[in-house]
């Protein structure tokens, strides 16, 4: 069974600072997803990192995949209060059974205070 | 574009009622899964289908049952509903892994919250 362990559980913070969210395995992923969801909806792609080391920026939102692929990390600068959410990492299989299928992190409840 | 219907939206079950849940995708997406999210818990496989007419068990598909009679229609049901089952409960759709623009990437619905008495 893959697992992935995201920290941390909460955060809250003011509206400018920065933060991180980090997203750990064991095991190697094909890719990592990451999402965000808000209260009664479902989640929502943000972006998906497929080679290890790669690096994506998404306007203040900055996502990395391990040289190894088994861990991620979402960086966001200068947080807003519209960045208040759930956000979630998704590991997808690498191989065999677990191909394709995504394994979620617990998430992180972000509250950015104005 | 519609996305991912799910219905009903909220449902309350006395412990051993049935029902099933409906989800409905537009996008002529291969794959379509149920999760069950708790607190704490993230989001936790049910079961899966990647394609008409086939389904597979997720991480907890024990006290569920799945048909996936047409591609575009993947149906979750409970045959006796116990409070353990009292969750919120998404509907999700992708391409086939490998051939999607978007590498596996799930359209999710806006889920169903079911409370079990």
């Amino acid at each position: 069974t893959q697992l992935l362990e995201q920290s941390p559980q909460f955060l809250s913070i003011q509206e400018g600072e920065n933060l991180t969210v980090y997203c750990n395995s064991s095991s190697v992923f094909s890719s990592l997803q990451w999402y965000r969801q808000e209260p009664g909806e479902g989640p929502v792609l943000l972006v998906t990192v497929v080679t290890g080391g790669e690096v994506k920026k998404l306007k203040r939102l900055t996502f990395q995949f391990g040289d190894a692929r088994k861990d991620s990390s979402l960086h966001i600068t200068a947080a807003q209060p519209g960045d208040t959410g759930l956000y979630l990492c998704a590991g997808a299989g690498a191989g065999g059974t677990s191909y394709g299928k995504l394994t979620f992190g617990q998430g992180t409840i972000l509250t950015v205070h104005p | 574009n519609a996305g991912v219907t799910q219905t009903p939206k909220f449902r309350v079950l006395k412990t051993g009622q049935s029902m099933t849940l409906l989800c409905a995708q537009d996008m002529n997406h291969e794959y379509m899964y149920w999760y069950r999210q708790d607190p704490g818990m993230g989001l936790r496989l049910i079961h899966y289908s990647v394609g008409e007419g086939t389904t597979a068990k997720g991480e907890v598909p024990d006290g569920y049952n799945v048909s996936r009679l047409k591609k575009q229609n993947f149906l979750l049901g409970l045959e006796s509903a116990a409070p353990s089952q009292t969750s919120v409960y998404f509907c999700a759709s992708s391409f086939i892994p490998g051939t999607g623009g978007d590498h596996y990437g799930y359209t999710f619905g806006s889920g169903t919250r079911l409370t079990v008495v």
